[in-house]
């Protein structure tokens, strides 16, 4: 079965400081890695994805995400948080054959950047 | 280029009522998948729709339905309602018509607020 894990509920930083937001996953075959984030009251935004290659991925906003296959991880960081980042980060998975897979998503981690 | 749309934003509905969501997918995007969130939640899958056929379907009860139009917009619709029906629903198109679609993200809409009284 499929399943995503985002072990901590919260995560807290101060401005200027590096953030990691774990992620954590597990299926069966080739895994499609994606990070979404979401503000209040608004819909889900795209971040970044992995699908092949280099682990390390980089996408919206200054965000990253490393992909370690070993672990079964897929971490999303930033070198250094802005207040502005404050929101709901939710990593998904996408996996197995063809092209109408469904997505699971984490239960979310609440990023808190404090000036 | 337009997003992903959706109406109405909020919806207030009684137990047992019957309720349809609608869904314009981004410019482009051929496929709809639809997505309940409850408070303090991830997203649950319910179903996803490609060339007017459900494709994919979450653990979701035969309460919940859908239909997409060949415009590739989506509804969805939930009869008898319950209080646990109460959720942010979210939509998302994709695009999936050529070999390797499936790494393709998502493109969320805003959702609508359902709450059931």
């Amino acid at each position: 079965a499929q399943s995503v894990a985002q072990p901590e509920d919260q995560v807290n930083v101060a401005e200027g400081n590096p953030l990691t937001v774990k992620c954590t996953y597990s299926v069966s075959g080739n895994p499609y890695l994606f990070w979404y984030v979401q503000y209040p009251n608004r819909g889900l935004q795209f971040l970044l994805k992995y699908i092949t290659g280099d682990n390390l991925v980089k996408g919206s906003y200054g965000f990253e995400a490393e992909f370690n296959k070993s672990q079964t991880s897929f971490h999303l960081k930033k070198p250094s948080a802005l207040v502005s980042d404050s929101a709901l980060y939710f990593c998904a998975v996408r996996a197995g054959l063809g092209n109408f897979n469904k997505f699971y998503f984490g239960s979310g981690t609440k990023l808190n950047v404090k000036p | 280029d337009a997003g992903v749309t959706q109406s109405p934003t909020h919806l207030i509905k009684t137990r047992g009522q019957q309720v349809t969501l609608r869904c314009s997918p981004k410019s482009g995007h051929d496929t709809v998948s639809w997505y309940q969130q409850a408070l303090g939640q991830g997203p649950q899958f319910i179903f996803q729709y490609y060339e007017e056929e459900e494709r994919q379907r979450g653990n979701f009860p035969d309460r919940f339905s859908g239909h997409q139009f060949p415009n590739y917009s989506s509804e969805l619709n939930v009869n008898a309602l319950l209080l646990g029906d109460s959720a942010l629903y979210l939509c998302a198109s994709s695009f999936s018509r050529t070999s390797g679609s499936i790494s393709n993200e998502q493109y969320f809409g805003p959702g609508t607020r359902l709450t059931v009284t």
